[in-house]
């Protein structure tokens, strides 16, 4: 159980073009999802909270608006880098909490954004 | 200070040894604590989760958890290669709502 499912895995952009994640629990509902951003030789970077049905929260020094969270049920999360660059190409990584549950994340497979 | 602190390494054991790895937090109240694998270019995978002070086995895994002294422990029986990844420490704030990840250490286990 609590299998978290990304999509896609991999994606190459132009610089400038939009970008968007989809991230999936497939058999548990999750009130609440996150989404990290990690570097090469880097540890996780928290980005933002993500909550059904309300904004998300971002964390300090990352830009709403350019990257977009949409949590429109309880199975799914989407993440839009806009007008992407270069310095935005990462490994970028969703988690998932339980609804109810104790507080435990179960994390994607991550999305490697490399963007030209 | 950072709110949750572990060595960099990397730790470096001989295959079949026993493999410690240590972090510490600064939040007091904290209330779950985590540990994660990651392999190099994957995304991280639960080992393990411990609620209260003591010790829980699952395996060849064993979790320490002292909050008197805010300090939490993996410990690897019978290591193998494929244990060599970095390990995340993560712990829940206060309040259940954030959970903070260590930077990890990296463990890599000789054949």
């Amino acid at each position: 159980g609590a299998v978290v499912s990304q999509h896609p895995s991999r994606v190459i952009c132009k610089s400038g073009t939009s970008v968007k994640i989809e991230c999936r629990s497939l058999d548990f509902q999750a009130t609440t999802m996150f989404w990290y951003r990690q570097f090469p030789k880097q540890s996780l970077m928290l980005m933002a909270t993500s909550n059904e049905g309300s904004k998300a929260t971002y964390e300090q020094g990352v830009e709403k608006d350019k990257f977009l969270i949409n949590h429109a049920s309880l199975t799914l999360s989407t993440l839009t880098v806009t007008s992407a660059h270069p310095e935005d190409s990462s490994f970028y990584i969703c988690s998932a909490r339980v609804t109810g549950g104790k507080e435990t994340q179960y994390f994607g497979p991550g999305t490697r954004l490399l963007v030209l | 200070q950072k709110e949750v602190e572990q060595n960099s390494g990397p730790l470096s054991v001989p295959e079949g040894a026993i493999a410690s790895l240590n972090c510490t937090y600064s939040d007091r109240g904290s209330q779950s604590f985590f540990w994660y694998r990651q392999y190099s270019g994957k995304s991280p995978e639960l080992i393990m989760s411990i609620y209260s002070n003591g010790d829980k086995e699952d395996g060849r895994f064993t979790a320490q958890l002292n909050k008197a002294s805010q300090y939490v422990s993996l410990l690897i029986r019978d290591s193998q290669p494929s244990d060599s990844a970095t390990y995340l420490c993560a712990v829940t704030h206060t309040g259940g709502f954030k959970t903070i990840f260590g930077a990890g250490t990296r463990l890599f286990v000789k054949a």
